[in-house]
């Protein structure tokens, strides 16, 4: 069973357009984000919440709007797309609190190209 | 704020060869800190990790020790191996309760046969 799942793994799409990336985790785990790696391998975090609710919200357009349904989904939906969206999204989960390691589970990545 | 330095990449080794990957970081407390490995195509898993100062982790043949004095945890492996080809990040987390992730910039390995 995979921990953390991303969908789709490959998106390939016209500039303006809506699209979204969907996230799952099964870990049980209470705090999700969504990072964005760019072509030099560069990983930037975009978005956090724990349950449910959002506690990271870096500079980032308001084109990114994510929502979390319950604490195991994590959707990222980005409107009317651009050229510099282009990259690699990852989704990973965490625990906090007392039995918090402080690892991070990460998903495949969803490579989107925006042409 | 925290923040991770390592060292820039691409770092090119023969098979065999001795591996060093410099990281070091500013924090605030006491982090822990990771070691994370991206293979190509995939997403980052966790290759090794130390909670406390002193602590050695270890996995597959690599290890990084948490040195406070120096702020570092260097990534290490006596003998690398072509398989060993990935991006590997360095990261630490805030202690306990909230959590906020902080990675360094990744440092690409390429390991000629």
């Amino acid at each position: 069973d995979t921990a953390v799942s991303q969908t789709p793994k490959y998106l390939v799409t016209q500039m303006g357009n809506d699209k979204s990336i969907k996230c799952e985790q099964n870990l049980g785990h209470d705090t999700m984000y969504w990072y964005k790696q760019d072509s030099k391998k560069f990983l930037k975090i975009m978005f956090s919440y724990n349950n449910k609710e959002l506690i990271i919200n870096e500079t980032v357009p308001n084109r990114f709007s994510p929502k979390s349904p319950d604490k195991a989904h994590l959707n990222l939906h980005i409107n009317s797309l651009e050229l510099g969206d282009s990259a690699v999204y990852f989704c990973a989960s965490s625990q906090t609190g007392l039995t918090n390691t402080g690892e991070l589970f990460f998903g495949e990545g969803s490579r989107l190209t925006v042409l | 704020g925290n923040s991770v330095t390592q060292m820039e990449g691409p770092v090119t080794l023969s098979e065999e060869a001795f591996l060093t990957i410099n990281c070091t970081y500013t924090a605030t407390g006491y982090p822990s800190l990771f070691w994370y490995v991206q293979y190509p195509g995939e997403g980052l898993q966790l290759l090794l990790k130390a909670t406390k100062a002193d602590d050695k982790g270890s996995n597959k043949g690599f290890e990084a020790t948490y040195r406070k004095e120096t702020t570092s945890f260097h990534l290490e492996k006596g003998s690398v191996q072509v398989s060993d080809s990935a991006v590997y990040f360095c990261a630490l987390s805030a202690s306990g309760g909230s959590y906020i992730p902080t990675f360094g910039r990744g440092t690409s390995l390429i390991v000629h046969p």
